[in-house]
């Protein structure tokens, strides 16, 4: 049968502070991991991706982290302003051995509310 | 540039109605994917193509048919349509081949509702 979606969970962060979101994946084949913004009414926007032989990828005010022993993954999120609240998700994507393509599976997301 | 485009925006069917949700880019991707995401929660996938002439089924596939078009189209097919499908659904692609890119890109999302 289907599975049944969960409800997010909730990261409240005062304006300037640091945010961290955490994700735990379950394959340990997959080969890249993203991380995505959603805000209300929009899709996912890509935020940043790292490899799966990397443990960390900085870029403007975010950074990765990824921990394959634990299968683990966190967005940090520097000096957190009220433009970054939207729920976040990671991703993972897989290689697929026919078709040269990717399989991508988004995980539970995280709805970050950031006071003023 | 226009990415991906899903139509229809929104919609309402009624039981046992059916409907064709259209998903194309204009990228030259080579994946593309269907996912569902009910109120407050994440997205789940429902099928996937991998490439022009495959698909495969994903997390949620009952209720639901797909049909890759060509490289370009992605469309999803519910044949009899039950209120427990009233969701927003997001159309998305990704390069696929090369997976050092693995920015998937969103259509902007068709709300259904089925009563």
């Amino acid at each position: 049968g289907e599975s049944v979606g969960l409800h997010l969970p909730t990261l409240s962060v005062q304006e300037g502070d640091n945010s961290i979101i955490n994700c735990a994946y379950s394959n340990s084949a997959s080969d890249y991991f993203i991380w995505y913004k959603q805000e209300s009414g929009k899709g996912p926007q890509f935020i940043i991706d790292i490899r799966s032989n990397m443990d960390k990828r900085q870029g403007q005010r975010v950074t990765v982290l990824l921990n394959k022993t634990v299968k683990h993954l966190s967005l940090q999120i520097a000096a957190t302003q009220p433009g970054d609240s939207a729920v976040y998700f990671c991703a993972e994507t897989t290689a697929l051995l026919t078709g040269g393509g990717n399989k991508l599976t988004f995980g539970t997301g995280t709805q970050l509310k950031v006071e003023l | 540039n226009a990415g991906v485009t899903q139509t229809p925006k929104f919609q309402v069917l009624k039981t046992g109605q059916s409907m064709t949700l259209q998903c194309a880019q204009d990228m030259n991707h080579n994946s593309m994917y269907w996912y569902r995401q009910d109120p407050g929660m994440g997205l789940r996938l429902i099928y996937y193509s991998a490439s022009e002439g495959t698909t495969d089924k994903g997390e949620v596939p009952n209720g639901y048919n797909v049909s890759r078009l060509n490289k370009r189209e992605f469309s999803l097919r519910l044949e009899s349509a039950a209120p427990s499908q009233t969701s927003v659904y997001f159309c998305a692609s990704t390069r696929g081949r090369d997976r050092s890119n693995t920015e998937a890109f969103f259509g902007q999302g068709t709300r259904l509702t089925v009563v």
